[in-house]
């Protein structure tokens, strides 16, 4: 069955702080790949998408994931958090049925 | 971005009641919408493809009577969780597809529904 592993359940960082959130899927075909963020209290929203061309991919507030399909990894990555980067970080996998399927989640906590 | 509008937020209600969660799509048309399921510290579990027009595709373990799905039209789809038990008490999220954006889904801001 196809899935999405996160690996960080619940990550800590001071602010300044570089952050990376690993993302694993297994499927072997052409995917998209999705990170989500879900602030307190607020819905989901669209970080960064990648569908093709540069595996390295720019979003929203200064986050960047890049795809690596060897290793079929799609981790999200951030130079220096901020305490409103605290939120709830989902990476998601759609495949050619298009569903969209989730990662566990990262639980992201910045301290000031 | 699109917006994507639940109602209600937050709804509690007597065991044995029905309950209906609506979902729109306030600036785009979304042929097809999503319902999901979140249990705390977990992820988002796809419940049913609700498709304009025609009947829901639920996910292997969804009760399709249980969990009644409309999708009157382009911008708006409602979810009905009948006879509701303590068991169905959870945080429901709907999305809706923008076909017209590169089919990416917007999400609701979800139901927290608790069954007494």
């Amino acid at each position: 069955a196809q899935s999405v592993s996160q690996h960080n359940h619940h990550v800590i960082l001071s602010e300044a702080a570089s952050l990376e959130l690993g993302c694993n899927y297994s499927y072997g075909g052409t995917v998209n790949l999705f990170w989500y963020v879900q602030y307190p209290g607020q819905h989901l929203q669209l970080l960064l998408k990648y569908f093709s061309g540069d595996p390295l991919v720019k979003g929203i507030k200064g986050f960047e994931a890049e795809f690596i399909k060897s290793k079929f990894s799609f981790n999200l990555r951030k130079p220096s958090v901020q305490w409103s980067d605290t939120a709830e970080y989902f990476c998601a996998v759609r495949n050619q049925g298009g569903k969209l399927i989730f990662g566990q989640g990262t639980e992201l906590s910045v301290k000031p | 971005g699109a917006v994507v509008s639940q109602h209600p937020s937050r709804v509690i209600c007597k065991s044995g009641t029905s309950v209906k969660i609506e979902c729109r799509s306030l600036d785009f048309q979304a042929t097809t919408m999503f319902w999901y399921r979140q249990f705390p510290k977990q992820s988002l579990m796809l419940m049913a493809t609700s498709n304009e027009g025609s009947k829901a595709t639920y996910e292997q373990g969804v009760e399709k009577d249980k969990f009644l799905i409309n999708h009157a039209s382009l911008t708006l789809s409602t979810l009905t969780v009948t006879s509701a038990h303590p068991e169905d008490s959870s945080f429901y999220i709907c999305s809706a597809r923008a076909s017209d954006r590169g089919n990416i889904q917007y999400f609701g801001a979800g139901t927290r529904l608790s069954v007494l």
